[in-house]
Formats: C-alpha cells, structure tokens, sequence
C-alpha cells in the first residue's frame, strides 16, 4: 500500500533561513507525490506536486521540493522563510489502481519566527 | 477564480440530530472527494465520487453517514444520528480525472465545515 511519513510534528526556523520540511513515502510502483499547505482555518492548498522529470520541482509561493528516489524522499524546501510561511504542510502520494486518491502523511506545523 | 464551496461554514447541533453538509464542485471536475480532519486522527478519506459515481466510501461509517451527488454541482454528507465523536472538520475536494480514470491532477479543496455535536 501507498504511504507517506512526516517524521517531524514541528519544524522551527528564524525568519531570513532555509527551511526544510521532510517526507519519506513508501509506494509499489512509480511515486507521484505532492505537497499541501494548510493556513489557519482554511481548507488545504496544493503547493506543487512530481509526477515525472526533474528532481528539483518548483512550486507556488517559493517553495520547492527535492525528489530523491535513491532515499525515497520528497522534502519541501525554501531558501528564505516567511512569517507567513508559517503553517501546516501536508506531504501526499497518489493510491496506486486507477485512481486519483491521495494519502496524506500526519502533516508538519511550520512555526517561523521573526 | 474557481473555487470549491461548501456551506454550511460552522454547525453547531445537539446529538441525535441529522446534519447536512453541502459542496459545490469546480465547474467540470469530475471527481469530489469528502474528508474529516480532526486533532487525533488527522486528514481522514471518507467518500470519493467520479462522474458522480460512489467508488469508495470505505472510510465512511455506514449505520450514520451517508454521500450522494444529486447532480454534477452538488455533493452532500449527511450524518443521521449525529454523535460528539462526529465533531471535527469536513472538507470537500474536487478534481478532474482522465476518463480512463487516472489522474495526476490536484485536488482543490473547499474551506470546510466545522461541526461540533453538542
């Protein structure tokens, strides 16, 4: 079965430096793998998501993501945090079969610091 | 801007009561997705729709829960009985799918409903 971990509940970073915010997946067959991002009372946003291609994956608001297949790894990256950054970050790999389901890892609350 | 909608926003209700949550898609997705998110279990799949076909509601308890696409614009959750353990976040999702129904698309979800069961 598809599956996704997010190994860190939290993440805390200063304002002005590099973020980092990790997933691993497990899947039986090609991943595709995406990530959301959760503001305060708000429904999820898609980020950006790799189906195929480039490792370095290029998304909305700055962020960016890094597939590693040798590590089975998907980790959400960012040269500079915002204040505004600061939220909960949802990795997700589509189920397998023909379907667009999505497994969400447990999510990453992101707390960036002034 | 196309955006999913969900009413109502908030719902308080006493338990026993039936509760009706209402979604409307993104005008030509063709699959909808219901989800309950909550601080212990998290993002929970409920019911997933294409072409306003069920394909798996697997997560969803049967005795009280219910989801129906009444038309392409529509989707509902109903609860009958609600129960405090019903009490969470429910969030709509829409998304369109090839026809032969794989999908590498994202889903785009609405702002939720916070239910709480008194």
């Amino acid at each position: 079965a598809q599956s996704v971990a997010q190994p860190e509940d939290q993440v805390n970073v200063a304002e002005g430096n590099p973020l980092t915010v990790k997933c691993t997946y497990s899947v039986s067959g090609n991943p595709y793998l995406f990530w959301y991002v959760q503001y305060p009372n708000r429904g999820l946003q898609f980020l950006l998501k790799y189906i195929t291609g480039d490792n370095l994956v290029k998304g909305s608001y700055g962020f960016e993501a890094e597939f590693n297949k040798s590590q089975t790894s998907f980790h959400l990256k960012k040269p500079s945090a915002l204040v505004s950054d600061s939220a909960l970050y949802f990795c997700a790999v589509r189920d397998g079969g023909a379907t667009n389901k999505l497994i969400f890892g447990t999510g990453t609350l992101l707390a960036v610091q002034p | 801007d196309a955006r999913v909608t969900q009413t109502p926003r908030d719902k308080v209700t006493e338990m026993g009561q039936e509760v009706t949550m209402r979604c409307q898609p993104i005008l030509g997705h063709n699959t909808v997705f219901w989800y309950r998110q909550t601080m212990m279990q998290g993002l929970e799949l409920l019911a997933y729709f294409r072409n306003r076909a069920p394909l798996d509601d697997s997560g969803m308890p049967k005795d009280r829960f219910s989801a129906e696409m009444p038309d392409a614009t529509l989707a509902t959750l109903k609860i009958q009985p609600s129960e405090p353990r019903d009490s969470a976040v429910y969030f709509c999702a829409s998304g369109l799918a090839a026809a032969s129904g794989l999908s590498y698309n994202e889903q785009f979800f609405g702002p939720g409903t916070r239910l709480t069961v008194l």
